[in-house]
């Protein structure tokens, strides 16, 4: 197992554009969480999941987010009609469920929107 | 109010010196998890160490160890011997059973090692 991989790395859009971003978790996790960190802060939780239910959404994420995990394995985090406000690294996190384990990061996408 | 307080925004430590990272948090879930993580230039997110709320021990992990005070709601991380390597973003996280599950995290702390 190769860890959490997310596509693409970086994407740079024009505002009012739609974005897809890709996340595939380590294959026996069933939490899949999404995080955007922006330069020198932490990263800022926006939603997650167990298994293909989304449990829970921050209200950063706005009705110009959405994310799925169909079939409970990879998962997308689309955001609609960008904004410049929306430029940041967006984070991919998988984990088992026990309360005592970690999570495991990918590499993130860095998204530009000029 | 902010769940998890870091206060130090930089930190200097001279090489092969020991260094401790703040953390406190704010919880009233009995049952949670304190996760510390290293976060170099490079972006990777990389665990380091994990200390649960009813371990009575504080956590070890070769050069990183965790100063846990329950009652101070404090986490504190402690890196031994530092190395160049060490320079980097640090950030203390938390996961409560009750409150979402999410991992939590706070703005970070930048340690610089120093030859």
């Amino acid at each position: 197992d190769t860890g959490v991989s997310q596509d693409p790395r970086h994407k740079i859009t024009k505002r009012g554009q739609n974005v897809t971003f890709r996340c595939d978790p380590i294959s026996e996790h069933n939490r899949l969480y999404w995080y955007r960190q922006t330069l020198g802060q932490g990263p800022e939780f926006l939603t997650y999941f167990q298994n293909e239910a989304q449990l829970e959404k921050s209200r950063l994420l706005s009705d110009r987010f959405s994310a799925e995990r169909p079939k409970g394995s990879f998962s997308t985090l689309e955001i609609q009609r960008t904004e410049q406000g929306d430029s940041a690294m967006y984070l991919c996190a998988s984990s088992k469920g026990d309360m005592n384990t970690e999570a495991f990061f990918g590499q993130g996408t860095r998204l530009t929107v000029v | 109010a902010q769940k998890i307080t870091q206060t130090q925004p930089g930190m200097f430590v001279q090489e092969k010196e020991a260094v401790t990272l703040d953390c406190t948090y704010d919880t009233s879930d009995p049952s949670y998890g304190l996760f510390w993580y290293k976060q170099p230039s490079s972006g990777e997110m990389i665990f380091l160490i994990y200390q649960g709320s009813y371990d009575q021990q504080n956590a070890t992990e070769g050069r990183y160890s965790l100063n846990f005070q329950k009652a101070r709601k404090s986490a504190n991380l402690v890196i031994s011997a530092s190395q160049l390597g060490d320079s980097a973003m640090y950030f203390c996280a938390m996961r409560e059973h009750n409150y979402g599950q999410n991992f939590v995290f706070g703005p970070g702390t930048r340690l610089s090692v120093l030859p």
